[in-house]
């Protein structure tokens, strides 16, 4: 299976952008790019997903590199609200269904 | 619109007990999922369902069943807990199944076994 490779953890001031990296080197052509978030003490949240053609949503932009090897989520403001985990997940056509978390980046917002 | 709904929020059991653990969706979602995550190891699946009637075995199924009996729920069973089932468990679901679908998850339910 193809792994993605995260930070454990990142800072970032409040009201600023933050990027959120992640690399993805064994990304097949047909594993779409998804990002989801977990605030705490809730359940995981979807963000925002990719194939190869960076996407913009009412939450965030993710940004994929031209080779697919690595992506970045790009929360544009950042406020309070937005720490928490956020995992970056490749689902593709030989996993099924089935989201496999890895242990994310824990995102802390200094106010 | 509720979404997913998980109930109960919380539960504390003996060794030996069973529960059932209840999750609701209210979108007409075909496809549904039960999750445990414990400290430092992420998510991982223990069973899912791609339709009313049917059910199969995820990532750590061992010790659990499920029944989807409506579209709407999905339940989850211990038969007999033990402490290393502590852990909390979420719910999700997604209107069809395809590795572009996002999942919609409920906000878990904390389970301890003593």
């Amino acid at each position: 299976d193809a792994k993605t490779t995260q930070p454990n953890s990142m800072e970032s001031n409040e009201e600023e952008p933050v990027h959120l990296p992640c690399n993805h080197s064994t990304i097949s052509g047909t594993d779409y790019i998804h990002w989801y978030r977990q605030l705490p003490s809730q359940g995981p949240e979807y963000v925002i997903h990719g194939l190869t053609s960076n996407v913009n949503n009412r939450m965030a932009s993710l940004a994929i590199a031209e080779d697919r090897k690595s992506s970045t989520l790009i929360l544009h403001r950042a406020t309070l609200r937005d720490a928490a985990v956020y995992y970056c997940i490749l689902r593709g056509m030989n996993r099924d269904d089935k989201i496999i978390f890895g242990k994310g980046t824990r995102l802390h917002i200094l106010p | 619109n509720a979404g997913v709904t998980q109930t109960p929020k919380f539960r504390v059991l003996k060794t030996g007990q069973s529960m059932t653990l209840l999750c609701a969706q209210d979108m007409n979602h075909e496809y549904m999922y039960w999750y445990r995550q414990d400290p430092g190891m992420g998510l991982r699946l223990i069973h899912y369902s791609v339709g009313e009637g049917t059910t199969a075995k995820g990532e750590v199924p061992d010790g659990y069943n499920v029944s989807r009996l409506k579209k709407q729920n999905f339940l989850l069973g211990l038969e007999s807990a033990a402490p290393s089932q502590t852990s909390v468990y979420f719910c999700a679901s997604s209107y069809f199944g395809g590795i572009n679908q996002p999942q919609h998850f409920g906000d878990g339910t904390r389970l301890s076994i003593l």
